[in-house]
């Protein structure tokens, strides 16, 4: 049981290329979720599922796609990579509907963005 | 917006110590907390959970305490080790329709001393 996922691990991009970061778990958990961490600011919820084909906004969605085509797997898309959205990136699951439980999170990746 | 904070960045303390983590939050709809542990270099991990109808619930070796009419959390950490030295979050899921979005607060280094 690996847990959650993510690859790669670092990722440095230029201004304006595109990339996915990936994320998969294998608790058949039915949400997920992206976050990203940046000094001073806490975790800051990108976007998140509810289950397959159900994806939404979160708090700083702009500039990141994400598709939920099966349980497992939940990648992120930056269409074309600016320097501010230089941070880390953690993926995070919960089993079950209800809100009340933890997330599970990734060890996250590192994207440097010049 | 509402937001989740944390009274003191930092908190340094000796080995066996008890160190007490402290977080205070504005959202009085908040239903469900989470104090999480982050190691350099890998995404948060749960260390405990508490429910809005508790004030109080332990684990091995923590505490965590809720005071709703003070909106505060706090995680304490019995006989502190340096195993413990990590930044320490808690988050907040705001309940109703914020189904699934933890606000995360900026977190708390706590570093123990041999």
């Amino acid at each position: 049981n690996a847990g959650v996922t993510q690859t790669p691990k670092f990722q440095v991009l230029k201004t304006g290329q595109s990339m996915t970061l990936q994320c998969a778990q294998d608790m058949n958990h039915e949400y997920m979720s992206w976050y990203r961490q940046d000094p001073g600011m806490g975790l800051r919820l990108i976007h998140y599922s509810v289950g397959a084909g159900i994806t939404d906004q979160g708090e700083v969605p702009n500039g990141y796609n994400v598709s939920r085509s099966t349980t497992e797997d939940f990648p992120l898309r930056l269409l074309s990579a600016a320097p501010s959205q230089t941070s880390v990136y953690f993926c995070a699951s919960r089993g079950g509907t209800a809100p009340n439980s933890p997330l599970h999170f990734g060890n996250g990746t590192r994207l440097t963005v010049t | 917006g509402e937001s989740v904070g944390l009274h003191l960045p930092t908190l340094s303390v000796q080995e066996g110590d008890n160190s007490i983590i402290n977080c205070a939050y504005s959202n009085s709809a908040s239903d469900y907390f989470i104090w999480y542990k982050q190691e350099s270099g890998k995404g948060p991990q749960f260390i405990i959970d508490i429910r809005s109808n508790m004030d109080k619930r332990q684990g091995q070796r923590v505490t965590v305490l809720l005071n709703k009419t003070v909106k505060h959390l706090s995680l304490q950490i019995a006989a502190t080790q340096p195993g413990d030295s990590a930044v320490y979050f808690c988050a907040e899921n705001a309940g109703g329709t914020s189904y699934g979005k933890l606000t995360f607060g900026q977190g708390t280094i706590l570093t123990v001393h041999p």
